[in-house]
């Protein structure tokens, strides 16, 4: 599975869009882009994913660049509860769908 | 949210000790995986199961054992506690590409 990079912490100021971006240059065809987080101690949670197209959920947009060698993840509005470790992982869409995580980007919302 | 169990949550042992955490889960997710996570090193693998009896090793397997004999219960031991076990650890389920589902993990401290 490739590897991705992401800065390892930024802050945004509340109800401004949180832009998160991710590079995955070794990324593969076959492989997706998911985004997760993790709220203080508790486990992580499923945001979004991903393979080519943007994509748009009632959590997060996915933008995703033609090459598909970065993304980023849009918060629209973030709120003080967005604050969160969030995690860029890329993998295979077929075999036994394990990820592997890295350090992720520590968002702090900002009052 | 996904109906998924660790217990305990919390664990003080002794080195040497053996150690077995439980994950159950109520969804019949055909995956099940165990992580760790560290300061530093975000969550790590230890060990997936594909399906009953069906397992194999994650990133940082050695000094642990899992074993999977129905679909609900996934069980990681640690046949002979360290302090370099003492870690978060977090139990997740899929069924499809699409997400994992995160347990409330469980704190293990070894003395």
């Amino acid at each position: 599975d490739a590897k991705t990079t992401q800065p390892t912490s930024m802050d945004c100021a509340e109800g401004r869009a949180a832009n998160l971006p991710c590079n995955h240059s070794t990324i593969s065809g076959n492989e997706y882009v998911y985004w997760y987080r993790q709220i203080h101690s508790q486990g992580p949670q499923y945001i979004i994913h991903g393979l080519k197209n943007n994509e748009t959920n009632e959590m997060a947009s996915l933008i995703i660049t033609e090459d598909r060698k970065s993304s980023t993840l849009i918060l629209p509005h973030a709120t003080l509860r967005d604050t969160a470790v969030y995690y860029c992982i890329v993998r295979a869409a077929s075999g036994t769908y394990k990820y592997i995580f890295g350090t992720g980007t520590r968002l702090k919302v900002l009052a | 949210d996904a109906g998924i169990t660790q217990s305990p949550r919390h664990k003080v042992t002794e080195t040497g000790t053996p150690v077995t955490l439980r994950c159950h889960q109520t969804e019949n997710h055909r995956y099940m995986y165990w992580y760790r996570q560290d300061p530093g090193h975000g969550l790590r693998l230890i060990h997936y199961s594909y399906g009953v009896k069906d397992t194999d090793k994650g990133e940082v397997s050695d000094g642990y054992s899992v074993s999977r004999s129905k679909t609900e219960d996934f069980l990681l031991t640690l046949e002979s506690a360290t302090s370099s076990q003492t870690s978060v650890y977090f139990c997740a389920i899929s069924e499809s590409e699409v997400e994992e589902y995160f347990g409330p993990g469980t704190r293990l401290t070894v003395l």
